[in-house]
């Protein structure tokens, strides 16, 4: 299974927003809502940010949300904040039953 | 609150078997869900190696070939990963997880919603 495609990195100000995509394919972010996004800071795990395309967890900021459109997911964080920086994953269920990652995406608060 | 520590040798042989467990606490195991295992190679993104239901239902991930096996011990309230004839690239740290999921009839795995903490396992003689 290939891995869903996002940019290496993006980069803004604080206060800024920012919006990383996630691209797949009609077998998974194009046939299901089962889109997810996780952050990872380093040497820690990963924290699942939003599930099922656009809901967050209790506990989660309302500056993340997440959408769909055909084969491609989004994740904004809006009003960047210094604690932001790190790295981002989207995650998707596929026709095969499988879960498969995107490569992660690095972002900077400059 | 659902929390999840992996245990194991750091330290693999290659050709040999990875083995870990994932002991989950404050939640049983046995009311639902299924539970997953995902791995990171040193400096790289993360690869979902396959989930298990405490039924015993299992799904893998095709690019690893057979190599995988996963189990339950609900009396323990623990669940296992076996990775066979590991290599090099085997390195990684490798996670456990909660799996969502809806089964109408096919199963659907919906995402991840509590990690472990990792543990680093070293593929080298």
């Amino acid at each position: 299974q290939s891995a869903l495609t996002q940019p290496a990195s993006v980069s803004a100000s604080p206060g800024q927003s920012v919006t990383i995509s996630c691209t797949g394919t009609s077998s998974d972010i194009g046939c299901y809502n089962y889109v997810s996004w996780s952050q990872q800071h380093p040497g820690k795990a990963p924290r699942l940010l939003i599930y099922d395309v656009d809901k967050r967890p209790s506990g989660v900021s309302i500056r993340f949300s997440g959408s769909k459109s055909g084969n491609t997911a989004s994740l904004t964080i809006s009003g960047l904040q210094a604690e932001d920086e790190a790295d981002y994953y989207c995650t998707s269920f596929t026709t095969s039953t499988t879960l498969v990652f995107g490569g992660g995406t690095k972002v900077t608060v400059l | 609150q659902v929390q999840l520590q992996e245990s194991g040798p750091g330290l693999v042989k290659p050709s040999e078997t990875l083995s870990l467990t994932c002991t989950v606490s404050g939640y049983s195991i046995s009311s639902g869900y299924y539970w997953g295992w995902i791995r990171q190679p040193p400096g790289k993104g993360l690869d979902w190696i396959g989930s298990i239901h405490h039924s015993g239902n299992t799904f893998y991930n095709p690019s690893l070939k057979g190599r995988v096996t996963m189990s339950v011990d609900t009396s323990k309230n623990q669940f296992s990963l076996r990775l066979s004839s590991v290599a090099a690239a085997d390195t990684a740290v490798y996670y456990c997880a909660r799996v969502p999921h809806t089964c109408p009839g096919d199963c659907f795995l919906h995402y991840l919603d509590f990690w472990g903490q990792g543990t680093l396992v070293i593929v080298s003689s």
